[in-house]
């Protein structure tokens, strides 16, 4: 069995401060654990990946994010803000005998402000 | 072809009527999915396939959905007996193959019933 919980449903921050977009897992076995952004009436993009190489993961648009497997978390941090970063993210588990079933989280808004 | 091509992008329908979703995966990739996504929710997962066989058809809700890939390339999702529950943003995506590798998902189509 697998689960994901997204902490926060609305993120707001103001441009150029850091982005911090939480998220916890739950897995019977090694996860492969992924974030994935959607823009307004874009498809869904994928924007890094964690399949238990190194444990920091960076991802596109200057995103990255952390595997600990102590802690059960993989959270998406970028240092500084643009507008064009507002959309919905989602966290995403999968692995072991669900390889190819994935588990998304509920999304994340993330809001920009000027 | 260059991405995962979903058809039609619209789709409005009456109760009761059966309606066909399209979807065309990025060439060579094995793997092809299909989610259903609500408003406010993170995609759900339905069926995927490898190659022509669906490996997993655990998320498909109830005998009306049925989901085929008869050559490994184009799939077509099919609906029977439509319900106003049904109404969703339907997402097909692609993979290599099955595995840890994320994703590449098509915009969707819209499904209304009425």
């Amino acid at each position: 069995a697998q689960s994901v919980t997204q902490l926060d449903s609305h993120v707001s921050v103001s441009e150029g401060t850091p982005v911090l977009l939480r998220c916890n897992y739950s897995s019977s076995y090694s996860p492969s654990l992924f974030w994935y952004v959607q823009h307004p009436n874009k498809g869904l993009q994928l924007l890094l990946k964690y399949t238990s190489a190194a444990t920091l993961v960076k991802g596109i648009n200057g995103f990255e994010a952390e595997f600990k497997k102590s802690e059960t978390s993989f959270h998406l941090t970028k240092p500084s803000a643009h507008m064009s970063d507002a959309a919905e993210y989602f966290c995403v588990v999968s692995g072991g005998t669900n390889a190819g079933k994935s588990t998304f989280g509920d999304g994340t808004t993330l809001t920009v402000k000027p | 072809g260059a991405g995962v091509s979903q058809t039609p992008s619209n789709k409005v329908t009456e109760k009761g009527k059966y309606v066909e979703l399209r979807c065309d995966p990025i060439s060579g990739h094995t793997a092809l999915y299909w989610y259903r996504q609500s408003l406010g929710q993170g995609p759900e997962f339905l069926i995927y396939f490898q190659g022509t066989g669906a490996a997993d058809d655990s998320g498909l809700p109830n005998d009306r959905f049925f989901a085929v890939r008869p050559e490994g390339s184009v799939s077509t999702l099919k609906i029977q007996r439509t319900e106003r529950g049904d109404s969703a943003v339907y997402l097909c995506a692609s993979s290599l193959n099955a595995g840890g590798n994320g994703y590449t998902f098509g915009s969707g189509t819209r499904l209304t019933v009425v």
